[in-house]
Formats: structure tokens, sequence, C-alpha cells
């Protein structure tokens, strides 16, 4: 099947640590994207990918960063420079960049 | 990114009622999107709007592209406990631009 795989589901972390986040797509999409959700907040955009081996930061970058090596992967680390790393961190794709968004099923991490 | 606004932010409401829910916005837009969200998972696509104007239905959910472009509203008809869930909407103001999501509107059905 075609979709978007984020992984994993939750994630639990010491604060001070580096944690990287996975994200595959199979759909051929180019552009990628990054989501960060907190409760009553909406989805804010942490950076995103147009095009292989290029991205950009969105409106909330500090403290994490990208790679967008291959077509299908995005991952994201959340760094420790993330001074509130806990939320559900949802990965996007669309075929064209700001076209129809597709998500993922998003990761759940907790920092303690 | 600016933010949409998104209203009602919660609603409660029976079985076979009708909902609507809008979203504006103080700039132009050039695409609308309606998502829902169930908890602990990623945001569903449900219809998208791409012309000032354009009503577009998906079974019992009707969006449509406000005239100004400013706004967007979902209609959601004889609801039931299934739609339960949190709607968002996404604009996109210009191409080349990042889609500014709503804050979400959460909906509870009771039977």
């Amino acid at each position: 099947d075609g979709g978007i795989t984020q992984s994993p589901k939750y994630l639990f972390r010491k604060e001070g640590q580096n944690v990287t986040l996975s994200c595959e797509q199979n759909l051929n999409h180019d552009a990628m994207y990054w989501y960060r959700q907190d409760p009553g907040q909406g989805l804010r955009l942490i950076y995103y990918s147009q095009i292989v081996n290029d991205f950009q930061k969105g409106d909330i970058a500090e403290g994490y960063s990208v790679s967008r090596e291959k077509k299908e992967s995005f991952p994201l680390t959340v760094t420790s420079a993330q001074k509130n790393p806990t939320a559900f961190y949802l990965c996007a794709s669309s075929i064209e960049w700001n076209t129809e968004a597709f998500f993922g099923q998003g990761t759940r991490l907790t920092v303690v | 990114g600016q933010q949409l606004n998104q209203s009602p932010q919660s609603m409660f409401i029976q079985e076979g009622e009708d909902v609507s829910m809008n979203c504006t916005s103080s700039s132009i837009f050039n695409t609308w999107l309606w998502y829902k969200q169930d908890p602990g998972e990623g945001p569903v696509l449900l219809i998208a709007l791409y012309k000032a104007g354009e009503l577009t239905s998906n079974g019992r959910l009707t969006a449509q592209f406000g005239i100004t472009r400013k706004d967007s509203f979902l209609n959601i008809s004889a609801s039931i406990p299934s739609d339960v869930g949190i709607y968002f909407c996404a604009g996109q103001r210009l191409p080349g631009y990042a889609l500014n999501f709503g804050k979400g509107t959460s909906l509870l059905v009771t039977p």
C-alpha cells in the first residue's frame, strides 16, 4: 500500500538527549513537511523540503534539524536545544510544493 | 505563517443533527483544504477547494470556498458518532507559500 509511515508511534527520551523521528513515503511525492501539534495550537510548520537535498525552515525550526538525502525519507532530529520538545509530531507529503498534503499517523514524543 | 481563525472551537451535538464550522483569514487565499483528525492519528484530507465560490461535497460533508477568498465553510449533515474528531481547515495564500492551519474544531456526537 502507498502511504506515509512514521515511526515510532510513541517515543520517550530523557531531557538533554537528541532524538530522531523517522518519516518514509512511497507515494513518489517531491515535497515533504514536518509539523508540530500541541493541544489547542493547531499545526505549526517546523521544516519542509520541496526536493531532494533541499530543505527550508518553517515557523518554529529552532531546536530541530532535518535531512533529505532520499526522495522517500525526511527524518527529523529533535535536539537538546529544543526547550519544549514534548509534542505530537506529524510528517506530511505532497506531489508538488503545497498541493494537497497527506499525513502520516504521527509520533508522540515525551521528554522526561 | 499566518494562522487561520477557525470556529467554533468545539461542538457537542446529538446524533442526527447538522453541523457547521468555518474558517476565516484576513488575507486572500488561493486554496482551502479541510481535514479530520481522529485522536492520536494524523489528519485525513476530506475536501479540497480551488476556486472562489466553489461548493464541493464528499458524502455527508459539504465545503465551500468563500466568494471573498477569505473564508471557507464545512457542513456535516445528519451527524453520526464516527464523525467525532477534530476538523482542521488549511489554506494557501499563493502558490509557493506554506499551508496555514486553523486551530481546529473539536466535534463530539452523542448517540
